[in-house]
């Protein structure tokens, strides 16, 4: 069964500090991996979506890696700001076989960020 | 305008009452989901439908039903809901076209069953 830990839960920094966030998994067989933010009560957009054939994506002030090897995936803003403060999610996909095509997506639990001005 | 959207946003009710959650998609996708968010438990699928005669059941399913009207529009029903059922629901869609089954989440429905 697969798992997906992020850790920390929660997080602080100033404004203008570069972080990284941690998703690791236990099951390497993994489709995909998307990164999204959500924030308090409200949906989940979309940041990065790496497959499992690449190392990393890029959008903006974010990079998402994955070593699939390790069940690993990394999150880093560049230069933060309070309006990144959200929480931020992972999300690992798998195809089992003879599935038809079901995607099996699970969740971590999320790090809350907060960015202090 | 939102490519996912969800009705209604909050609800509150009684145990006992039948409840429906309507989502409704301008993206064109295929799949459509439903998942619940409870803290400290991330997102669980209750409900898949791979298109408008597909529907298959997910980790809690139990006392969910859903109906995939149309490709555009899937709705999750709560028979009889229960105070467990207090949660903050998510519609999600994915296409198997070109983008990777990349998700795509609704703003969500908050739900809380007296």
């Amino acid at each position: 069964k697969q798992e997906v830990t992020q850790i920390p839960a929660a997080l602080s920094v100033p404004e203008g500090e570069n972080l990284v966030l941690n998703c690791s998994f236990t099951d390497s067989a993994i489709y995909n991996l998307q990164w999204f933010r959500q924030d308090p009560g409200k949906g989940l957009t979309s940041l990065l979506l790496i497959q499992s054939s690449q190392r990393e994506q890029t959008s903006g002030r974010l990079n998402a890696s994955l070593d699939k090897s390790s069940g690993r995936s990394t999150l880093y803003i560049a230069a933060s700001q309070p309006g990144d403060s959200a929480t931020y999610l992972c999300a690992v996909s798998r195809i089992p076989l003879n599935s038809g095509g079901y995607q099996k997506v699970t969740f971590g639990t999320g790090t809350k960020l907060q960015v202090i001005p | 305008d939102a490519d996912v959207t969800q009705t209604p946003r909050n609800r509150i009710t009684k145990t006992g009452k039948r409840i429906m959650l309507e989502c409704s998609q301008t993206k064109g996708h295929d799949r459509m989901y439903w998942y619940r968010q409870d803290p400290g438990l991330g997102l669980r699928l209750i409900y898949y439908s791979f298109d408008v005669k597909d529907i298959n059941k997910g980790e809690i399913s139990d006392g969910y039903s859903v109906s995939r009207q149309a490709q555009a529009k899937f709705s999750l029903s709560l028979e009889s809901a229960i105070p467990n059922q207090t949660a903050l629901y998510f519609c999600a869609t994915s296409d198997t076209r070109g983008h990777g089954y990349e998700q795509f989440f609704g703003p969500g429905t908050r739900l809380t069953v007296l």
